[in-house]
């Protein structure tokens, strides 16, 4: 299987630092994708990484490790707008299509 | 750029009635995906389109379920007839290249009573 494991609730003060993590089976996968999902919208692309590493994008950055099947979000200085859920989802090797987890909603508090 | 868009944005129909949920995905973008979250759990690929072919089907759940995507543009996801399993939220994305990054729609929020 390709199953993709986050926890379900996080909670963290404006301005802090907080990581979310996402492991997974280290088979099938060619790579990590971070979503970021508001109530009721759609999932909007954060990050996507193929390599080992840290890929770092404004506030918002994430490490891969294929070897461990780990991977984590990071988010700095944080804001109440990014109060969200926020979905790990790999992309299969030889298909296109996404495996999600169940994502982890992060609530902000000022 | 518009982005993907999805209708109805709801839809609230009974059980053994039919429901057509529609896509339209971001010009030019050749790859589209339909994906469908119930409630309490992940959101789950249905199947890919590569302009009007169908290149993966894996994820439908039976054949109650039909997506088509004539000519290649917007495609439709019809559901007859509707089971109460079938409630969730059913998400349309898609992509300029396979592999890359996939643009979501807002999802059509399907209630079948």
């Amino acid at each position: 299987g390709q199953n993709i494991d986050q926890p379900t609730e996080m909670t963290a003060t404006e301005g802090a630092i907080v990581q979310i993590n996402c492991t997974y089976q280290t088979s099938g996968f060619n790579g990590l994708f971070w979503y970021q999902q508001h109530a009721g919208e759609a999932p909007t692309f954060l990050s996507y990484n193929v390599l080992d590493g840290l890929e770092e994008k404004g506030r918002f950055s994430s490490f891969l490790s294929r070897s461990k099947g780990y991977s984590y979000l990071l988010l700095k200085e944080l804001q109440m707008k990014d109060s969200a859920s926020y979905l790990c989802s790999g992309i299969s090797y030889n298909t296109d299509k996404l495996i999600f987890g169940t994502g982890t909603r992060l609530q902000v508090f000022p | 750029e518009a982005g993907v868009t999805q209708f109805p944005s709801h839809s609230v129909i009974e059980k053994g009635q039919t429901v057509t949920l529609r896509c339209d995905p971001i010009s030019g973008h050749d790859n589209l995906y339909w994906y469908r979250r119930v409630m309490g759990k992940e959101i789950k690929f249905l199947l890919h389109f590569v302009k009007e072919s169908k290149q993966d089907e894996s994820g439908m759940p039976n054949n109650r379920f039909l997506a088509e995507r004539t000519g290649g543009t917007y495609s439709t996801l019809k559901v007859q007839p509707a089971e109460l399993e079938d409630s969730g939220v059913y998400f349309c994305a898609s992509s300029r290249v396979r592999g890359g990054e996939q643009f979501f729609g807002p999802g059509t929020r399907l209630t079948v009573l």
